[in-house]
């Protein structure tokens, strides 16, 4: 397996652009996440996923889209994007079981100038 | 999910034991205590959890303290490739994200 992968790792925008972060499990994981990572801080969720056709926000959802069509896929949408989102964004899944764990990909390194 | 308080950074000798501590007095009864690891330029990595009772796994040993409101993760013969930021985080199953903090920065002395 190759758990779960995201691309692209890096990328620069400039402001008012727009992007989409891919993110694909293979584990056939109902949950997904995505979250996003400032420097020197700890991780917070942006949107997570229980299902395909099913969304909800997370702590930090402003200025962010996600759509999950798939058990394996789920994008994040930046729509014009801002300097305050340059960030180290994670995707994660999880089969969601009581106290199961989540397993993470590698990371895209965005920024915004 | 209920909050945890970590030491910022703690620094150890290579192959000695590292015993990293975590407060979460406000633990419920439901509540599974995590320790993920973030090594650099990486994306955090599961490393155990527990409920109730003391966890051992190939990577290391949680203990719990018997009122739950305490927890030591323990490395055993630390590396340099333990070298990480180590989250301790309270979840319970299902859909909720991980609440991470800042956690520990351990440091790893050759």
């Amino acid at each position: 397996n190759a758990g779960v992968t995201q691309t692209p790792k890096f990328r620069i925008l400039k402001i008012g652009q727009s992007m989409t972060l891919q993110c694909t499990q293979d584990m056939n994981h109902n949950y997904m996440y995505w979250y996003r990572q400032d420097p020197g801080m700890g991780l917070k969720l942006i949107y997570y996923s229980v299902g395909a056709g099913i969304t909800d926000k997370g702590e930090v959802p402003n200025g962010y889209n996600v759509s999950r069509s798939t058990t394996e896929d789920f994008p994040l949408r930046l729509e014009l994007a801002a300097p305050s989102q340059t960030s180290v964004y994670f995707c994660a899944s999880t089969m969601g079981r009581w106290g199961d764990t989540q397993y993470f990909g590698p990371g895209t390194r965005l920024t915004v100038l | 999910d209920a909050k945890t308080t970590q030491p910022n950074s703690m620094e150890s000798n290579e192959e000695e034991p590292v015993h990293l501590p975590c407060n979460h007095s406000t633990i419920s009864g439901t509540d599974y205590i995590h320790w993920y690891r973030q090594l650099p330029s990486q994306g955090p990595e599961y490393v155990i959890h527990g409920l109730t009772s003391n966890v051992n796994n190939r990577m290391a040993s949680l203990a719990i303290a018997e009122d739950r409101k305490s927890s030591t993760l323990i490395l055993h013969r630390a590396t340099l490739r333990d070298a990480a930021v180590y989250y301790c985080i309270l979840r319970e199953g299902g859909a909720d994200g991980l609440t991470f903090g800042k956690g520990t920065h351990l440091i790893i002395q050759p």
